[in-house]
């Protein structure tokens, strides 16, 4: 089983406010990678990473920046809130080169 | 840019019912195809596909991979309550900038009782 866990899993928060998603995997993947959902819609790629202090803008252009310190952890931050930032957001991390991915539960987050 | 297409969009059917779920793909440089199952959180992991006509196939599930013509189906026999979900098609590509995963839009199977 995957151990790949993400948090919040849902957040509602108000326009302009600072936001950091979290995404931890115990795996040692070295990939990881960001997914952006809205409802009905398919998944789209917004941010990945190779390893630590690598990140890489996806095929989805976004507002949100991440970061990798750790080889565990990739937090995705929103530095000022909108609504148009509400979606759902899958955290994913592979041993190879976008290889069977593993997604974390997500997070559903709204924006008002 | 890579593209997905999977349909039917949506489908429902009776429990004992075969589907078959179609996706087809365009892609520069394409390594592999995965299908993912999606029910109320992330997807999970079903089949990854590389080659040209062999199956796959874990229990009543199935999928095989044309990569002539660029489509792949996941055929799901016995229908259970339990299949439904959405079921995702993504391709993967060699090189590039991105390397993440394409995704189609999914198919939302229902399984009625």
């Amino acid at each position: 089983e995957a151990d790949i866990y993400q948090t919040p899993r849902y957040l509602v928060i108000g326009t302009g406010k600072k936001i950091t998603l979290e995404c931890s995997q115990t795996m040692g993947h070295d990939k990881m990678y960001w997914y952006q959902q809205d409802p009905g819609m398919e998944l789209h790629l917004i941010h990945y990473s190779y390893g630590v202090n690598s990140t890489e803008k996806g095929d989805l252009s976004s507002e949100s920046t991440v970061s990798r310190i750790r080889t565990e952890h990739f937090p995705l931050t929103l530095e000022s809130a909108r609504p148009s930032h509400t979606s759902q957001y899958l955290c994913a991390s592979s041993g190879d080169r976008g290889r069977e991915q593993y997604f974390g539960p997500g997070t559903r987050l709204t924006v008002t | 840019e890579d593209k997905v297409v999977q349909s039917p969009l949506s489908l429902v059917v009776h429990e004992g019912d075969t589907v078959t779920l179609n996706c087809s793909y365009e892609v520069t440089n394409f390594r592999s195809l995965l299908w993912y199952k999606q029910e109320k959180k992330a997807p999970t992991f079903l089949f990854m596909l590389t080659s040209s006509g062999i199956e796959k196939k874990s229990g009543r599930l199935s999928s095989i991979l044309d990569k002539k013509e660029l489509f792949s189906i996941l055929n799901i026999t016995a229908t259970q309550t339990g299949d439904s979900a959405i079921y995702l098609c993504a391709v993967e590509a060699w090189g590039g900038g991105a390397d993440g995963l394409t995704f189609g839009k999914g198919t939302h199977l229902i399984i009625q009782p």
